[in-house]
């Protein structure tokens, strides 16, 4: 099994940058995925393959890798854009799926 | 529209077992591997279990593995999973979700029912 991990907070103002971070070892050899989850709601998909936005999500949300580390960037980041985010990826198979531990983000 | 409805939940006593199901709409569900992950009281997400399109192979995550069972009816557009010898760990909300798995791509999942609440108890 491989591990992600987040940062479990962040917090900024809106109209700010927010960052949130997924680090792994094997993340050179795996594609990263995002997941938003509004507080009692279900997770809605942010990010594919390291960094391709969903069409249904703002422009503001945007990401990246470098080597070990991917990052979730919200740019002018919205009070609706509240929730927990969640990094994933699969295995070298596609079979087997890991979560990161997710990242609260404040936006206050 | 995708559309992926949970059922089955409740309240069950440990060393019980729970049938859940998830009611698939709005794609051609056979062509799809799907997933269950489920999420603790105030926890973050684990994923449970993966099933093909075909339902040929099965994949566990180590810690549900031997208990439970993941399978699917696409005569019924319905996805399974068997839960046996249930533990208070195993309290959560789950999830069913779809597998998008391109050619010369990631695989991921983009679609995800509202869940359903296990209480072991």
């Amino acid at each position: 099994s491989y591990e992600l991990t987040q940062t479990p907070s962040v917090s900024v103002s809106p109209g700010q940058t927010a960052r949130i971070t997924c680090s792994g070892q094997t993340l050179p050899k795996k594609y990263i995925s995002w997941y938003q989850q509004r507080s009692g709601q279900a997770p809605v998909l942010v990010i594919f393959d390291d960094n391709k936005r969903r069409s249904e999500i703002p422009a503001r949300f945007s990401a990246s890798t470098s080597g070990t580390m991917a990052t979730l960037t919200i740019s002018g980041a919205q009070v609706e854009d509240e929730g927990d985010y969640y990094c994933s990826s699969a295995d070298s198979s596609g079979n087997y799926r890991q979560f990161g531990g997710g990242t609260k983000l404040t936006v206050l | 529209q995708v559309q992926l409805v949970e059922s089955g939940g409740g309240v069950v006593q440990p060393g019980k077992s729970l049938r859940l199901s998830c009611a698939a709409s709005g794609f051609t569900f056979s062509r799809y591997g799907m997933h269950w992950v489920r999420q603790a009281p105030g926890k973050g997400l684990e994923w449970v279990a993966f099933i093909w399109y075909d339902g040929n192979h099965k994949y566990y995550a180590d810690s549900m593995k031997g208990r439970f069972t993941i399978s699917r009816d696409d005569s019924r557009n319905t996805l399974y999973l068997q839960m046996n010898s249930l533990r208070g760990e195993d309290t959560a909300v789950y999830f069913c979700a779809r597998d998008i798995a391109p050619p010369d791509s990631g695989s991921y999942v983009d679609s995800w029912g509202q869940g359903t609440l296990v209480t072991v108890s």
